[in-house]
């Protein structure tokens, strides 16, 4: 099972709302991994979590606020966005190694819009 | 820093021709890993094949292969007897051997159109 499910597919707010994006895999995968993408654009890397801690930060705004409750589980929890977040916001995962580097599996993403 | 090239921004073919993807990579690592994924209307990047720098064997599944030469820095995708269900976006990507911090460097994408 190479499954990566992400939650909600679509996603209304407002500029004064607080949400939150899901991403769930059960692959035994330790790394996990926050995208955005814009219109033919390729994803853009934001977040990345190793064995449930941030390792990586791509100096995204802390209106994006990023949490790894376990090492199946992603949330990325928005606040105070702008209509330029509007995005597909994709979720991967792949397997963790110091001696390699293995491909990453995508989640169908949420695509966000911000009125 | 590491940089991926897909020269064609879009292709359209008619079915059942061969189309050739090319991607053209740099990085100063002697150990990288080289990726191609697949996006759909639907939106998912499908993972296709994963290449790294010292296995230069071309590589063959169905109607898909890759070609990677190191010599040229490139790592080309061909679709032999192409149809209607490979319309998509193709991305190449490249991953340097920072074990522990895997950032994937996408190029920007070839828009592939399968005319039936």
């Amino acid at each position: 099972d190479t499954e990566v499910t992400q939650t909600p597919k679509h996603l209304v707010m407002g500029m004064t709302n607080k949400k939150s994006l899901k991403c769930e895999q059960h692959m035994g995968h330790r790394a996990m991994y926050w995208y955005k993408q814009k219109a033919k654009k390729p994803p853009e890397l934001m977040f990345v979590y190793s064995y449930e801690k941030l390792s990586i930060n791509e100096s995204v705004p802390s209106r994006f606020s990023p949490e790894c409750p376990n090492s199946s589980l992603l949330n990325l929890h928005l606040h105070a966005l702008q209509p330029e977040d509007s995005a597909l916001y994709l979720c991967a995962s792949s397997q963790e190694s110091r001696t390699s580097s293995y491909e990453q599996y995508f989640g169908p993403g949420t695509r966000l819009t911000v009125t | 820093a590491q940089k991926v090239t897909q020269a064609q921004t879009e292709i359209s073919v008619v079915e059942k021709e061969d189309v050739t993807l090319d991607c053209v990579y740099e990085t100063r690592d002697t150990t990288y890993y080289l990726f191609w994924y697949k996006q759909p209307p639907s939106g998912e990047l499908v993972f296709l094949i994963r290449r790294n720098s010292f296995d230069e064997q071309n590589e063959i599944s169905g109607r898909y292969s890759w070609n990677f030469q190191k010599s040229t820095s490139s790592f080309n995708f061909t679709i032999t007897a192409s149809q209607v269900v490979d319309s998509a976006v193709y991305f190449c990507a490249l991953s340097e051997a920072n074990f522990g911090n895997e950032k994937l460097t996408f190029g920007t994408g070839t828009r592939l159109t399968i005319i039936p």
